[in-house]
């Protein structure tokens, strides 16, 4: 009966290193969402999936973004030759209706 | 695009006073509006929707499509009160669930 769980908590990360980030959603819950909160900012959209399929990519930075979720349940955020700028909170959050979202703890990612 | 805009970063607020956290959102379509709570040390939850129409811990929140609003309203603020409020909005079309948040606003009730 766990929420959405998300690995690592917190993860430092030397500039240029490449980093995976995990988000177990709510077992049956076909929506699941990455947000990105930046320090005194509300979440800003990322991405999302509804099933495995990758229906809005829209909010990814750039190219060293990429999100996956090949089986429709657990997904992974990998951003590839980390920056100084990527530095935020990453939440994940899944769903069953349209609006009403559960969230993840996140994960603090630093870069150095 | 849409946006939400939450003008107040910082509130502060007797215990027992009346509590409104502004939002307004600009969106050409209809829109369905909520506000979303993190209390010290939890995650971020949703506290109330507009198309439910509730209450929920005392709170309320109309949608003014006129003045494209949503304030949240609560008469007599409590301690527990004490949170992250941010106002969200997600856009009505099929295949689009994203949540566009405001900036949030910073409630400390004041014992």
């Amino acid at each position: 009966g766990a929420g959405v769980s998300q690995s690592p908590r917190y993860k430092v990360a030397k500039r240029g290193q490449d980093v995976a980030l995990r988000c177990d959603p709510i077992s049956g819950h076909v929506s699941l969402f990455w947000y990105q909160q930046a320090l005194g900012q509300g979440p800003e959209f990322l991405t999302y999936f509804q099933n495995e399929a990758q229906l809005d990519k829209s909010g990814l930075p750039s190219d060293r973004f990429f999100a996956e979720r090949p089986e429709g349940s657990v997904s992974t955020l990998k951003i590839q030759r980390t920056q100084q700028e990527d530095s935020a909170v990453y939440l994940c959050a899944s769903s069953l209706e349209r609006g009403k979202q559960f969230f993840g703890p996140g994960t603090r990612l630093t870069v150095l | 695009a849409q946006r939400v805009t939450q003008p107040e970063k910082l509130l502060s607020v007797f215990k027992g006073a009346p509590v409104e956290l502004k939002c307004n959102y600009s969106y050409s379509g209809s829109p369905e509006l909520f506000w979303y709570v993190q209390y010290s040390r939890q995650r971020l939850q949703l506290l109330l929707r507009h198309i439910s129409r509730e209450s929920i811990k005392g709170f309320t929140a109309d949608l003014n499509k006129g003045e494209t609003s949503f304030h949240l309203k609560k008469p007599f603020a409590q301690e527990e009160d004490s949170a992250m409020y941010y106002c969200a909005l997600t856009l009505t079309n099929f295949g689009n669930e994203k949540l566009t948040f405001g900036t949030g606003t910073r409630l400390t009730i004041i014992p």
